[in-house]
């Protein structure tokens, strides 16, 4: 069964420090992708980033990067100069060739001015 | 592109009700899912649509749920005889289907239920 776990239910961080979620997976399947998504307060869940499980180089979007470790089945997400906008709720997801996108339970981040 | 709309943004029924839920996706989606994300959990999939044909549902979804896409544009996902344990926000996403895989999913702003 394809699980993901988010081990930090909230995280702070001040404001342009730069901060890391945690997050790992289980399934297996060779083929799969992993998603972070982003859920502000009362706003729609927007994907932040994406990473084909058979690429090595890790995925950057801007201020947002992630830890692809597949061996660890490891999946962190980096955001860095933490801005204000940046608080949410962060999912960590996988989609195996099922096309089921499975979820953890998220992250809370809260930004600190 | 006006984006993923869902209807009503909240509804409140008593335990016995049925409610029904509108999901509009981004036009030219030909795929379209539901999620249901209660309070403090992820997203958990309900059941997803490629075009009006409806390719998987979840275990979650009981036979009191429902869910259609006539023509493949708009879908509904109806509860029959609510229970308080359906409390939760139904989220609905589309996404094209560009034949690659994992295209990205677009969310809606979701349709809280309260069932009292």
């Amino acid at each position: 069964a394809q699980t993901v776990t988010q081990s930090q239910p909230e995280m702070s961080v001040q404001e342009a420090e730069t901060v890391t979620l945690s997050c790992t997976y289980d399934t297996s399947e060779s083929d799969y992708y992993l998603f972070w998504y982003k859920q502000p307060p009362s706003r729609q869940m927007i994907l932040v980033i994406r990473q084909e499980a058979y690429k090595q180089q890790n995925a950057t979007e801007n201020r947002f990067s992630v830890n692809f470790q597949k061996a660890a089945k490891s999946f962190s997400l980096k955001i860095s100069d933490s801005q204000l906008g940046d608080a949410a709720m962060y999912f960590c997801a996988s989609e195996n060739r099922d096309d089921k996108i499975i979820f953890g339970k998220g992250t809370r981040l809260h930004i600190l001015p | 592109d006006t984006g993923v709309s869902q209807d009503p943004r909240h509804k409140i029924t008593k335990r016995g009700q049925n409610v029904t839920f509108r999901c509009d996706p981004i036009s030219e989606h030909n795929r379209l899912y539901w999620y249901r994300q209660t309070l403090g959990q992820g997203p958990e999939f309900l059941t997803y649509f490629q075009n009006e044909a409806q390719l998987e549902k979840s275990r979650l979804l009981s036979d009191r749920f429902s869910a259609e896409r006539p023509k493949g544009s708009f879908s509904t996902l109806e509860i029959q005889r609510t229970e308080q344990g359906d409390s939760a926000m139904y989220l609905c996403a589309s996404s094209s289907d560009s034949g690659r895989r994992a295209d990205t999913q677009y969310f809606g702003p979701g349709t809280r239920l309260t069932v009292l």
